[in-house]
């Protein structure tokens, strides 16, 4: 089975701070992703990654940053927190067979900025 | 600028009925489509997906999701809901060989028991 882990569930952190969310799979995949999942606007793709040290700006990527070091791990970076980064924050990694592939999501960090 | 849309927002059915969420998108171009499920607490999962071939597409738990080219539309479909479907309903669509998906606002449904 697939497993796309994140680092924190749940996260609260003050505005201004520098925040860290990590994202690990562990099916060797190539294209990784970070969605920022909101009622009612479903997923927005903020940056995704296609391979190691690669990198391209998804619908939403202000105020984001991204580093993927490593094959397994993602990491998406708010370098000033903001009040309106307050949401789920989803990591996906894709697999790819043949001619098709899928998404498989992590279970989210809720994140609150106060 | 392509988009997807989910009809309802919110639905709720009983058990035993029949289920039809709509998902419709604005591309003229060759798609790739996705439905996606999250369960309360629990992380997003495929239900079911289209690439090519048989329009009509069958998927986990009894769904299954009718491709019209034409109508620009891949509406999900059940022919009866159990409690345990109560879920948020996600449409997504890949535009060709893009990396991105779009993503449908979702759809919650509860089924009263």
């Amino acid at each position: 089975d697939v497993k796309v882990t994140q680092s924190s569930r749940y996260l609260v952190k003050r505005t201004g701070e520098k925040v860290f969310l990590e994202c690990v799979q562990d099916m060797d995949h190539e294209n990784m992703f970070w969605y920022r999942q909101d009622p009612g606007l479903g997923l927005r793709l903020i940056y995704f990654s296609y391979d190691v040290k690669m990198k391209e700006k998804g619908d939403i990527p202000e105020g984001y940053s991204v580093s993927r070091e490593k094959k397994e791990r993602f990491s998406l970076i708010l370098e000033s927190a903001s009040t309106n980064q307050t949401s789920m924050y989803l990591c996906a990694s894709r697999r790819t067979t043949g001619d098709s592939y899928e998404q498989y999501f992590g279970p989210g960090t809720r994140l609150t900025v106060t | 600028a392509q988009s997807v849309s989910q009809h309802n927002h919110h639905v709720i059915l009983s058990e035993a009925a029949s289920l039809e969420l709509g998902c419709n998108y604005s591309y003229g171009g060759t798609v790739n489509l996705f439905w996606y499920v999250q369960y309360p607490g629990q992380h997003l999962q495929l239900l079911l997906k289209y690439f090519s071939g048989d329009p009509l597409v069958k998927g986990i738990k009894g769904f299954e999701a009718e491709f019209i080219k034409s109508k620009f539309s891949f509406n999900l479909r059940k022919p009866s809901v159990q409690w345990s479907d109560t879920a948020e309903y996600f449409c997504a669509v890949n535009l060709g060989s893009n990396y991105q998906l779009i993503w449908g606002a979702g759809t919650k449904l509860i089924i009263k028991p």
